[in-house]
């Protein structure tokens, strides 16, 4: 599972209030993602960290912060929670893989509910 | 267009055959591709990597890549009813991301 936990694992939470889930991994990779997953649409990147304290955002970033203030965590925020955002947030982190590219492991994931 | 687009399926295949997934990418200058499986309320585990044209064979799944038709499959032989899952084709577009397909969702019947 490349040492990645998440939590919480099951949120709900009501419109307009503020909702931060952790990453925390144990094994020093140096880069970590956010995901959200929702049916007919895959996988999207929401934002990435390249280091502590470098994070850039994905496809998918309006309404969600990001801070990795340390290398094993990487938190994301929702500011003002709406339905919208009612998903499963998987983070991942990736690892050195031939050709210079990394392969991405994923985390367990965390189901969120805005009501 | 979409950067990754894969059959919706659903696939349904009988135990021990042959269950063929497709993929197609849109960025002609990816260079790294790889298959995600994914059970119900888990998350991808990866199953498949592959960076050359041609085929890559691991136990029962055979991923293939032609980078000309910017297509990439997989193949799983003898399919177990444990192979049912939904299956996510993941692009690396450029270093560090990938971009995933929606997934093929497969059903093997006993």
């Amino acid at each position: 599972d490349a040492g990645i936990t998440q939590s919480p694992r099951h949120k709900v939470t009501e419109t307009g209030t503020p909702v931060t889930l952790r990453c925390h991994q144990t094994e020093n990779h140096r880069y970590m993602y956010w995901y959200r997953q929702d049916p007919g649409h895959g996988l999207r990147l929401i934002h990435y960290s390249y280091g502590v304290k470098d994070t850039d955002k994905g496809e998918v970033s309006d309404g969600y912060s990001v801070s990795r203030s340390k290398t094993e965590d990487f938190l994301l925020t929702l500011e003002s929670a709406t339905s919208s955002q009612t998903s499963v947030y998987f983070c991942a982190i990736s690892e050195p893989g031939l050709a210079g590219t990394d392969t991405q492991y994923f985390g367990p994931g965390t189901r969120l509910t805005v009501l | 267009q979409k950067e990754v687009e894969q059959n919706s399926g659903p696939l349904s295949v009988p135990e021990g055959a042959i269950a063929s997934l497709n993929c197609t990418y849109s960025d002609r200058g990816s260079q790294s591709f790889f298959w995600y499986r994914q059970y119900s309320g888990k998350s991808p585990e990866l199953i498949m990597s592959i960076y050359s044209n041609g085929d890559k064979e691991d136990g029962r799944f055979t991923a293939q890549l032609n980078k000309a038709s910017q297509y990439v499959s997989l193949l799983i032989r003898d399919s177990q009813p444990s192979d049912s899952a939904t299956y996510l084709c993941a692009v690396n577009p450029n270093d560090y991301k990938l971009s995933f397909g929606a997934g093929t969702t497969v059903t093997v019947r006993a």
